[in-house]
């Protein structure tokens, strides 16, 4: 696609409901990224992937998130039994991988849990 | 980790007026970023630039990769210019490291 694009927008769930996020990269970029930002803050890592592979995911806060790329390009993160700190934007970003290490952002998943 | 500062956390100017955000990094880096996150939130891109001077419009920026900061110029300020400049460094394909952000706001 002509952008990153990320789904919901926004999205509202009880404590200890599972959510997940959707990102679609920019077509052909090989390496894929998670931050997550908290109010008044800057983004975060989380993880990332190199097509399927996931070299580092040690910004992922607890055993509750996980985040795949089965087929190397759209990815999920998912959020097992929320907690209200988990509130919070979660940024994807894309990068060529090859070519260029620059990372292009989506408009980002709004997650509030009440 | 790689630690980054950036200065001032917070400018006021008046529009028109010209202004120059800093970010120190601690260790060398192969990719350096600068974005701009506008009052709704979007992360927009402003400039890739590991290294070298770089100009979009009203905008540039210059990182000297040997002394571990880089410098965005924002001239003739206008109110749109508005929202948090963000500064990130990272060491290849891996994870960019923010900096806590300058916030700009520019009056009319």
């Amino acid at each position: 696609g002509a952008g990153v694009s990320q789904s919901p927008r926004y999205k509202v769930t009880k404590r200890g409901q599972d959510v997940t996020l959707r990102c679609d990269p920019i077509s052909s970029h090989a390496t894929l990224y998670w931050y997550q930002q908290a109010l008044g803050q800057g983004p975060e890592f989380l993880t990332y992937f190199n097509y399927e592979a996931q070299p580092d995911k040690s910004g992922l806060p607890s055993d509750r998130f996980s985040a795949e790329r089965p087929e190397g390009s759209i990815s999920t993160l998912t959020i097992q039994r929320t907690e209200q700190r988990d509130s919070a934007m979660y940024r994807c970003a894309s990068s060529p991988g090859r070519t260029s290490y620059e990372q292009y952002f989506g408009p980002g998943t709004r997650l509030t849990v009440t | 980790g790689i630690q980054v500062e950036q200065s001032p956390p917070d400018l006021i100017l008046q529009e028109g007026a010209n202004s120059t955000l800093r970010c120190n990094f601690s260790d060398s880096v192969n990719n350096l970023q600068w974005f701009h996150q506008n009052p709704w939130g979007q992360l927009i891109n402003l400039f890739y630039i590991p290294s070298g001077t770089k100009q979009n419009g009203r905008l540039s920026a210059t990182t000297v990769a040997t002394e571990r900061y880089s410098l965005l110029y924002i001239s003739s300020s206008q109110t749109t210019d508005s929202g948090v400049y963000f500064c990130a460094v990272g060491g290849g394909w891996g994870k960019l490291q923010f900096g806590a952000g300058t916030q700009v706001v520019v009056t009319p």
